[in-house]
């Protein structure tokens, strides 16, 4: 399967712990999005990384989250002390250029229930 | 900003009924990107079309087709003869062309009934 590829899929996360997301892109992807799907609602961007940099976080929260892309490996998003409001699924997408007229290739998502 | 307003929440139609889903996009780009994308029930999104803002030509691939126009700034996307397994959260977002990022709207339920 050469899509973009999100672990895990189910992540159960008691209050206060640490939750980390992984992003593995399309082989030859180098831009990453992540975005968060808050129930019943649609997705909404948080940031923009491109490899070993990050191009666009206007929609990080401006603490506990964080993103990294490095230059070997998955796209990782981690939220630090999560919080109930947390509690959403998290995709991850992927494309060529990192221009809009790319289509981004989105993951299955990873589902954070924090308890 | 740009934004994305699908007013349909919810939207219930019997098999084999047409069904129309509606987007009304803002945005101060002359140059951008438009997208839909299906989300069934299983969570993981699936791409249907892209459309750039040259090209208000309408698009047909089976039963899905989608009216894109400008002056209103719509996008709108029709399915012909619903089928039970369309039925899924249907959304409309919006790139720039610079760095890609979408803005989606927050998506209309599609349930079709047997």
């Amino acid at each position: 399967n050469a899509g973009v590829m999100q672990n895990p899929r189910h992540l159960v996360r008691r209050r206060g712990q640490e939750a980390r997301l992984r992003c593995s892109p399309v082989k030859g992807h180098s831009h990453v999005y992540w975005y968060r799907q808050l129930p019943e609602e649609g997705l909404k961007f948080m940031v923009y990384l491109q490899k070993e940099n990050i191009i666009d976080e206007s929609g990080m929260p401006k603490e506990r989250f964080s993103a990294e892309f490095p230059k070997e490996g998955p796209s990782i998003l981690r939220i630090q002390q999560v919080v109930r409001g947390d509690s959403a699924a998290y995709f991850c997408a992927s494309s060529p250029q990192g221009q809009g007229f790319d289509e981004q290739y989105f993951g299955p998502g990873t589902r954070l229930t924090v308890t | 900003a740009q934004k994305v307003t699908q007013a349909q929440t919810e939207i219930s139609v019997v098999e084999k009924e047409d069904v129309t889903l509606d987007c009304v996009y803002e945005t101060r780009d002359t140059t951008y990107y438009l997208f839909w994308y299906k989300q069934p029930p299983s969570g993981e999104l699936v791409f249907l079309i892209r459309r750039n803002s040259f090209d208000e030509q309408n698009e047909i691939s089976g039963r899905y087709s989608w009216n894109f126009q400008k002056s209103t700034s719509s996008f709108n996307f029709t399915i012909t003869a619903s089928q039970v397994v369309d039925s899924a959260v249907y959304f409309c977002a919006l790139s720039d062309t610079n760095a890609g990022k979408s803005t989606f709207g927050d998506g209309t339920t599609l349930t079709v009934k047997p």
